[in-house]
């Protein structure tokens, strides 16, 4: 069974700051992805980074990375230099290639960016 | 380009009442998916279709159903609505193995 974790409810970052927000997954099937999505106040589900389980680079996208590390199976989020408008909820999803594809999702957690 | 619609945005519905969630998307993706988030969690799974005339359930399906008769259409029926079933509908749908697009969600309330 797949499974995704977000330890972190909360966050609270001040502006022009880095933040991580933490993910960890775990899965037997050796070929999955891991995703981030940002949902604002609006609710809209906003595509950010994606990292491959066979990738050897961390995955960046801009002010985004992923901070991938396999044998602790974590892929926490770095957003660098946050701006007031990162203000939102972020889950960590997961797809293995067996099956249906499936994204699973942890339960998010609520990041403030403090001006 | 639309992407993924899903209509209604809101609803609320009366106990016992049914309603179809409409969900379109023009991307010609073969995967398509039908999520709810109760407050303050994430997304579960209710159900899924690879390709138009396949569907199959996912993590929460009781009280559901859906149909997959073209590729662009994935409509999502409620019978019976209970207060259970209050919560935000989000419809999606994924090319090859690429990130999920996701519909603005539809907000529905059972009273």
């Amino acid at each position: 069974a797949q499974k995704i974790t977000q330890t972190q409810p909360g966050m609270f970052v001040q502006e022009k700051e880095a933040v991580t927000l933490d993910c960890t997954y775990d899965t037997s099937d050796p070929s999955y992805g891991l995703f981030w999505y940002k949902q604002p106040s609006s609710g809209e589900m906003i595509f950010l980074i994606y990292q491959g389980s066979y990738d050897q680079q961390n995955a960046t996208e801009g002010r985004y990375s992923l901070n991938f590390q396999k044998a602790r199976k974590s892929a926490n989020l770095v957003i660098s230099a946050s701006q007031l408008g990162d203000s939102a909820m972020y889950f960590c999803a997961m797809r293995v290639q067996t099956g249906a594809n499936n994204l699973f999702f942890g339960t998010g957690t609520r990041l403030t960016v403090i001006p | 380009n639309a992407g993924v619609t899903q209509t209604p945005k809101f609803r609320i519905l009366k106990i016992g009442q049914s309603m179809t969630l409409q969900c379109a998307q023009d991307m010609n993706h073969n995967y398509m998916y039908w999520y709810r988030q109760d407050p303050g969690m994430g997304l579960k799974l209710i159900y899924y279709s690879v390709g138009a005339g396949i569907t199959d359930k996912g993590e929460v399906p009781n009280g559901y159903n859906v149909s997959r008769s073209t590729t662009e259409d994935f409509p999502l029926r409620l019978e019976l609505a209970a207060p259970s079933q209050t919560s935000v509908y989000f419809c999606a749908s994924r090319g090859g193995m690429a990130e999920a697009f996701f519909g603005q969600g539809t907000r529905l309330t059972v009273v």
